[in-house]
């Protein structure tokens, strides 16, 4: 079955920081997203993209947070300025069309901010 | 606004036992529901889900039922795997327009199952 593939697996960076998340989705997928789950949380939505735009973003998908399909195959999260409190699962997912539509989630990247 | 509650774990079973995580949620209008499993170091993946009130959906043996009048959508299994040891998701998505493939997430539930 297709996968979607996140990189790296763990991520460690110093508070105030920049880190960049990456993900490859499926290949014939059109929307993209990205969640995180905070350790001992609920699994949150953060950011859905569709057609090179955000088509919706949670009130946690602040400023410092951008996203971005730099090329056919990548799809990038963006932290600027890491605090203590990004420290989560990070979890890029993909899906061929909306609405209802099963998602496929990749294996994640654990971001620690020390 | 959208909420999932599922029933606290962890649950350890024996192997054979029968299974049922609750679940419960809060949405407006029509949401479809979903049950994401996620093995040790893997991603979520989608188990199984249904679109509208009393549909059933079913996969490896887990069922789950879309009852609207209780607002639920437990998992069950009659007869669990020491292979089913993973943690489960409860989520929704609410099929309002520009809302996509929105998932709101229950809490996750452990089960362990021993040989």
């Amino acid at each position: 079955e297709p996968e979607v593939t996140q990189t790296p697996s763990h991520q460690v960076t110093q508070m105030g920081q920049e880190v960049i998340l990456r993900c490859v989705p499926i290949s014939n997928h059109l929307y993209f997203y990205w969640y995180r789950q905070i350790l001992g949380q609920k699994v949150e939505f953060l950011v859905s993209f569709y057609n090179n735009e955000i088509s919706e973003k949670s009130e946690i998908f602040d400023d410092q947070f951008s996203v971005e399909r730099p090329d056919g195959s990548n799809f990038t999260l963006k932290i600027r300025s890491t605090k203590l409190e990004d420290s989560a699962m990070y979890f890029c997912a993909s899906s061929e069309r909306v609405l209802g539509e099963k998602l496929f989630f990749g294996s994640g990247t654990q971001l620690s901010v020390l | 606004g959208d909420s999932v509650t599922q029933m606290e774990g962890p649950v350890t079973l024996s192997e054979e036992a029968f299974l049922t995580i609750n679940c419960t949620y809060t949405a407006t209008g029509y949401p479809s529901l979903f049950w994401y499993v996620q093995y040790p170091g893997e991603g979520l993946q989608l188990l199984l889900k249904a679109t509208k009130a009393d549909d059933k959906g079913s996969n490896k043996g887990f069922e789950a039922t879309y009852r609207k009048e209780t607002t639920s959508f437990h998992l069950e299994k009659g007869s669990v795997q020491v292979s089913d040891s993973a943690v489960y998701f409860c989520a929704l998505s609410p099929r309002r327009q520009n809302s996509g493939s929105r998932l709101t997430f229950g809490e996750g539930t452990q089960l362990t199952v021993n040989p």
